[in-house]
Protein backbone atom coordinates (compact mmCIF):
# COMPACT_ATOMS: atom_id res chain seq x y z
CA UNK A 1 0.00 0.00 0.00
CA UNK A 2 1.29 3.60 -1.20
CA UNK A 3 2.12 5.59 1.76
CA UNK A 4 3.35 9.05 1.36
CA UNK A 5 4.80 11.24 4.33
CA UNK A 6 5.68 15.27 4.70
CA UNK A 7 7.76 16.41 6.90
CA UNK A 8 8.56 18.78 8.73
CA UNK A 9 4.39 19.31 9.52
CA UNK A 10 5.49 22.75 9.28
CA UNK A 11 7.90 25.38 8.90
CA UNK A 12 9.04 28.88 9.23
CA UNK A 13 11.46 30.86 7.62
CA UNK A 14 12.48 34.73 6.92
CA UNK A 15 11.49 36.51 3.69
CA UNK A 16 14.69 36.09 0.84
CA UNK A 17 15.83 32.31 2.08
CA UNK A 18 16.23 29.34 0.04
CA UNK A 19 14.16 26.19 1.30
CA UNK A 20 13.65 23.05 0.71
CA UNK A 21 10.30 21.12 1.38
CA UNK A 22 10.62 16.82 1.13
CA UNK A 23 8.35 13.88 0.24
CA UNK A 24 8.89 10.53 0.58
CA UNK A 25 6.86 7.35 -0.96
CA UNK A 26 6.82 4.07 -0.31
CA UNK A 27 6.04 1.98 -3.39
CA UNK A 28 8.69 3.23 -5.91
CA UNK A 29 6.40 1.97 -8.84
CA UNK A 30 4.86 5.62 -9.27
CA UNK A 31 3.54 7.34 -12.37
CA UNK A 32 4.10 10.30 -11.29
CA UNK A 33 4.61 12.45 -8.44
CA UNK A 34 2.72 16.28 -8.43
CA UNK A 35 3.04 19.15 -6.01
CA UNK A 36 0.21 21.08 -4.85
CA UNK A 37 -0.47 24.56 -2.86
CA UNK A 38 -3.72 25.00 -0.68
CA UNK A 39 -4.58 28.37 0.65
CA UNK A 40 -6.54 28.41 4.12
CA UNK A 41 -10.19 27.49 2.91
CA UNK A 42 -9.30 26.92 -0.72
CA UNK A 43 -9.04 24.38 -3.34
CA UNK A 44 -5.55 22.95 -4.19
CA UNK A 45 -3.25 24.32 -7.17
CA UNK A 46 -1.21 22.47 -9.29
CA UNK A 47 2.48 23.34 -8.94
CA UNK A 48 4.23 20.67 -10.27
CA UNK A 49 4.20 17.64 -11.84
CA UNK A 50 7.14 15.01 -13.08
CA UNK A 51 6.53 11.80 -14.33
CA UNK A 52 8.19 8.95 -13.79
CA UNK A 53 10.62 8.94 -16.18
CA UNK A 54 11.51 12.57 -15.23
CA UNK A 55 14.14 13.68 -12.27
CA UNK A 56 12.93 17.53 -12.28
CA UNK A 57 10.63 20.07 -13.23
CA UNK A 58 11.07 23.75 -12.86
CA UNK A 59 8.54 26.64 -12.98
CA UNK A 60 9.35 30.27 -12.23
CA UNK A 61 11.25 30.06 -8.76
CA UNK A 62 10.09 26.49 -7.54
CA UNK A 63 12.20 22.99 -8.53
CA UNK A 64 10.81 19.61 -7.73
CA UNK A 65 12.81 16.26 -8.13
CA UNK A 66 12.63 12.99 -8.16
CA UNK A 67 14.55 9.99 -7.11
CA UNK A 68 12.61 7.32 -7.05
CA UNK A 69 14.94 4.59 -6.04
CA UNK A 70 15.22 6.49 -2.97
CA UNK A 71 11.24 7.14 -2.56
CA UNK A 72 11.71 11.00 -2.31
CA UNK A 73 10.33 14.00 -3.73
CA UNK A 74 11.79 17.75 -3.00
CA UNK A 75 10.02 21.34 -3.25
CA UNK A 76 12.79 23.85 -3.87
CA UNK A 77 11.66 27.12 -3.67
CA UNK A 78 14.49 30.10 -3.83
CA UNK A 79 14.14 33.76 -2.92
CA UNK A 80 10.54 32.84 -0.73
CA UNK A 81 8.38 35.53 -0.34
CA UNK A 82 5.63 36.27 2.21
CA UNK A 83 3.32 35.17 -0.81
CA UNK A 84 4.25 31.75 -0.82
CA UNK A 85 3.07 30.99 2.70
CA UNK A 86 0.34 28.28 2.67
CA UNK A 87 0.49 24.57 2.56
CA UNK A 88 1.97 22.33 0.47
CA UNK A 89 1.03 18.80 -0.51
CA UNK A 90 2.40 16.56 -2.61
CA UNK A 91 0.70 13.35 -4.18
CA UNK A 92 1.74 9.63 -5.86
CA UNK A 93 -0.25 8.05 -8.14
CA UNK A 94 -0.01 4.80 -9.89
CA UNK A 95 -1.38 4.41 -13.54
CA UNK A 96 -4.67 4.32 -13.34
CA UNK A 97 -5.32 3.80 -9.78
CA UNK A 98 -6.18 6.16 -7.02
CA UNK A 99 -3.70 9.02 -6.18
CA UNK A 100 -2.37 9.39 -2.37
CA UNK A 101 -1.33 12.53 -0.70
CA UNK A 102 1.05 13.52 1.85
CA UNK A 103 -0.74 15.70 5.04
CA UNK A 104 1.58 18.53 3.60
CA UNK A 105 4.12 21.17 5.16
CA UNK A 106 2.47 24.83 6.42
CA UNK A 107 4.96 27.13 4.84
CA UNK A 108 4.81 30.40 6.99
CA UNK A 109 7.32 33.47 5.49
CA UNK A 110 8.31 36.37 7.71
CA UNK A 111 8.17 39.55 6.73
CA UNK B 1 -12.45 29.01 -18.98
CA UNK B 2 -12.48 25.51 -17.97
CA UNK B 3 -12.24 24.00 -14.75
CA UNK B 4 -14.26 22.51 -11.54
CA UNK B 5 -17.54 23.71 -10.00
CA UNK B 6 -18.45 22.78 -6.74
CA UNK B 7 -21.63 23.89 -5.10
CA UNK B 8 -22.24 24.80 -2.43
CA UNK B 9 -19.48 26.37 -1.35
CA UNK B 10 -20.96 26.32 2.70
CA UNK B 11 -23.61 24.09 3.39
CA UNK B 12 -25.53 23.48 7.07
CA UNK B 13 -27.10 19.90 7.63
CA UNK B 14 -29.08 18.89 10.36
CA UNK B 15 -27.79 15.71 12.24
CA UNK B 16 -30.09 12.73 10.32
CA UNK B 17 -30.09 14.37 6.65
CA UNK B 18 -29.05 13.46 3.87
CA UNK B 19 -26.80 16.04 1.83
CA UNK B 20 -25.99 16.07 -2.01
CA UNK B 21 -22.71 18.01 -3.00
CA UNK B 22 -22.53 18.81 -6.97
CA UNK B 23 -19.29 18.62 -8.81
CA UNK B 24 -19.21 19.62 -12.63
CA UNK B 25 -15.98 19.68 -15.13
CA UNK B 26 -15.75 20.63 -18.05
CA UNK B 27 -12.04 19.91 -18.67
CA UNK B 28 -13.45 16.21 -20.71
CA UNK B 29 -11.58 14.79 -18.38
CA UNK B 30 -12.56 11.16 -18.16
CA UNK B 31 -11.31 10.93 -14.03
CA UNK B 32 -13.28 12.24 -11.17
CA UNK B 33 -12.42 11.76 -7.31
CA UNK B 34 -13.81 12.66 -3.99
CA UNK B 35 -11.81 14.12 -1.03
CA UNK B 36 -12.43 14.66 2.47
CA UNK B 37 -9.95 17.31 3.99
CA UNK B 38 -9.41 17.32 8.17
CA UNK B 39 -7.42 19.27 9.90
CA UNK B 40 -4.39 17.29 10.81
CA UNK B 41 -5.78 14.41 8.56
CA UNK B 42 -4.61 15.78 4.73
CA UNK B 43 -6.87 14.93 1.78
CA UNK B 44 -8.29 11.12 1.90
CA UNK B 45 -10.03 9.60 -0.74
CA UNK B 46 -14.06 8.96 -0.54
CA UNK B 47 -14.77 7.75 -4.30
CA UNK B 48 -13.65 7.66 -7.44
CA UNK B 49 -14.81 7.14 -10.88
CA UNK B 50 -12.62 6.30 -14.46
CA UNK B 51 -15.61 6.29 -16.51
CA UNK B 52 -18.85 6.55 -17.19
CA UNK B 53 -21.53 4.20 -15.00
CA UNK B 54 -18.70 3.04 -13.55
CA UNK B 55 -16.64 4.07 -9.48
CA UNK B 56 -14.72 2.23 -7.07
CA UNK B 57 -14.71 2.94 -2.92
CA UNK B 58 -11.30 5.08 -1.75
CA UNK B 59 -10.18 4.42 2.06
CA UNK B 60 -13.62 5.83 3.75
CA UNK B 61 -16.36 5.69 1.12
CA UNK B 62 -18.58 4.17 4.57
CA UNK B 63 -21.50 6.64 4.70
CA UNK B 64 -21.13 8.09 1.40
CA UNK B 65 -22.47 7.61 -2.67
CA UNK B 66 -22.01 8.45 -5.95
CA UNK B 67 -23.12 8.33 -9.19
CA UNK B 68 -21.42 9.17 -12.45
CA UNK B 69 -24.09 9.00 -15.03
CA UNK B 70 -22.44 11.91 -17.17
CA UNK B 71 -18.82 12.44 -18.01
CA UNK B 72 -19.15 16.10 -16.84
CA UNK B 73 -20.57 15.07 -13.04
CA UNK B 74 -19.81 13.18 -10.04
CA UNK B 75 -21.79 14.04 -7.49
CA UNK B 76 -21.48 13.41 -3.69
CA UNK B 77 -24.24 12.16 -1.10
CA UNK B 78 -23.66 12.24 2.48
CA UNK B 79 -25.47 10.05 4.18
CA UNK B 80 -27.09 9.91 7.55
CA UNK B 81 -24.64 6.66 8.37
CA UNK B 82 -21.54 8.81 8.21
CA UNK B 83 -21.11 9.84 12.09
CA UNK B 84 -18.77 12.83 11.46
CA UNK B 85 -19.66 14.70 8.28
CA UNK B 86 -18.27 18.28 9.40
CA UNK B 87 -15.30 18.26 6.77
CA UNK B 88 -13.99 20.00 3.85
CA UNK B 89 -14.82 18.23 0.72
CA UNK B 90 -12.95 18.29 -2.29
CA UNK B 91 -13.59 17.10 -6.12
CA UNK B 92 -11.27 16.92 -8.10
CA UNK B 93 -10.12 15.11 -12.31
CA UNK B 94 -8.04 14.44 -14.39
CA UNK B 95 -6.81 12.97 -17.91
CA UNK B 96 -5.95 9.48 -17.87
CA UNK B 97 -3.24 9.94 -20.55
CA UNK B 98 -0.02 7.10 -21.37
CA UNK B 99 1.31 10.56 -20.10
CA UNK B 100 0.47 11.30 -16.99
CA UNK B 101 -2.54 11.81 -14.36
CA UNK B 102 -2.78 15.16 -13.98
CA UNK B 103 -4.82 16.19 -10.73
CA UNK B 104 -7.25 19.53 -10.76
CA UNK B 105 -9.09 20.52 -8.08
CA UNK B 106 -12.55 22.25 -7.45
CA UNK B 107 -12.88 25.10 -4.89
CA UNK B 108 -14.30 22.71 -2.21
CA UNK B 109 -17.48 22.62 -0.60
CA UNK B 110 -17.44 22.88 3.75
CA UNK B 111 -19.90 20.83 5.38
CA UNK B 112 -21.29 21.84 8.70
CA UNK B 113 -23.88 19.34 11.02
CA UNK B 114 -25.54 21.68 13.45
Amino acid sequence: KQEVTQIPAALSVPEGENLVLNCSFTDSAIYNLQWFRQDPGKGLTSLLLIQSSQREQTSGRLNASLDKSSGRSTLYIAASQPGDSATYLCAASRRDDKIIFGKGTRLHILP
Amino acid sequence: DGGITQSPKYLFRKEGQNVTLSCEQNLNHDAMYWYRQDPGQGLRLIYYSQIVNDFQKGDIAEGYSVSREKKESFPLTVTSAQKNPTAFYLCASSVLTSGANVLTFGAGSRLTVL
